[in-house]
């Protein structure tokens, strides 16, 4: 699976957008981008993924470059509730064998 | 519905015991996998399970055994352990094809 960069912590204010940037330069053309996140050392939790094109859901919006090789993930309105470790991951079919490679994700802070 | 749920929550060991992490699920999913967590870095995968009856080694399986023993349960096994497997331990399962991934609360392990 292709390798991820995320910076390692971010701040964001309250009610603002949060935009958690990812680079995956040496995505393939057969993996997806997906986003977790995990508040207080809980489990981590699924929030979206995608391919190539644009993705939003309930939770948060997902812009992937035109190449591939970066994307965003974007909380339109970040609460407090949103203060969590953000992991992006990049990952071959849905498969059993190509399971989540976690790297060190993003801490983001929301402030109020 | 209660998802995945691992037992016990907390445990603390000497070095030499052993014991079982139990986990299980309820959403019928036939992939399940076991994590470690060490404070301040990313989940590592320790063993994999595709399907019933099939299990496979991760990323950092040594000092480790696991049991598929039905379909919804997946053990995790340490043998004689060490100080170094003191970790918090997920669990996860999804569906094979599916992009979400489900995790358990962890299991907190102390091993002095």
């Amino acid at each position: 699976d292709a390798k991820t960069t995320q910076p390692p912590s971010m701040d964001c204010a309250e009610g603002r957008a949060a935009n958690l940037p990812c680079n995956h330069s040496t995505i393939s053309g057969n993996e997806y981008v997906y986003w977790y996140r995990q508040i207080h050392s809980q489990g981590p939790q699924y929030i979206i993924h995608g391919l190539k094109n644009n993705e939003t859901n309930e939770m948060a919006s997902l812009i992937i470059t035109e190449d591939r090789k970066s994307s965003t993930l974007i909380l339109p309105h970040a609460t407090l509730r949103d203060t969590a470790v953000y992991y992006c991951i990049v990952s071959a079919v849905h498969n059993a064998g190509n399971m989540l490679t976690f790297g060190g994700g993003t801490r983001l802070m929301v402030k109020p | 519905n209660a998802g995945v749920t691992q037992t016990p929550k907390f445990q603390v060991l000497k070095t030499g015991q052993s014991m079982t992490l139990q986990c299980a699920q309820d959403m019928n999913h036939n992939s399940m996998y076991w994590y470690r967590q060490d404070p301040g870095m990313g989940l590592r995968l320790i063993y994999y399970s595709a399907s019933e009856g099939t299990t496979d080694k991760g990323e950092v399986p040594n000092g480790y055994n696991v049991s598929r023993l039905n379909k919804r349960e997946f053990s995790l096994r340490l043998e004689s352990a060490a100080p170094s497997q003191t970790s918090v331990y997920f669990c996860a399962s999804k569906l094979t094809g599916s992009t979400e991934a489900f995790f358990g609360q962890g299991t907190r392990l102390t091993v002095v």
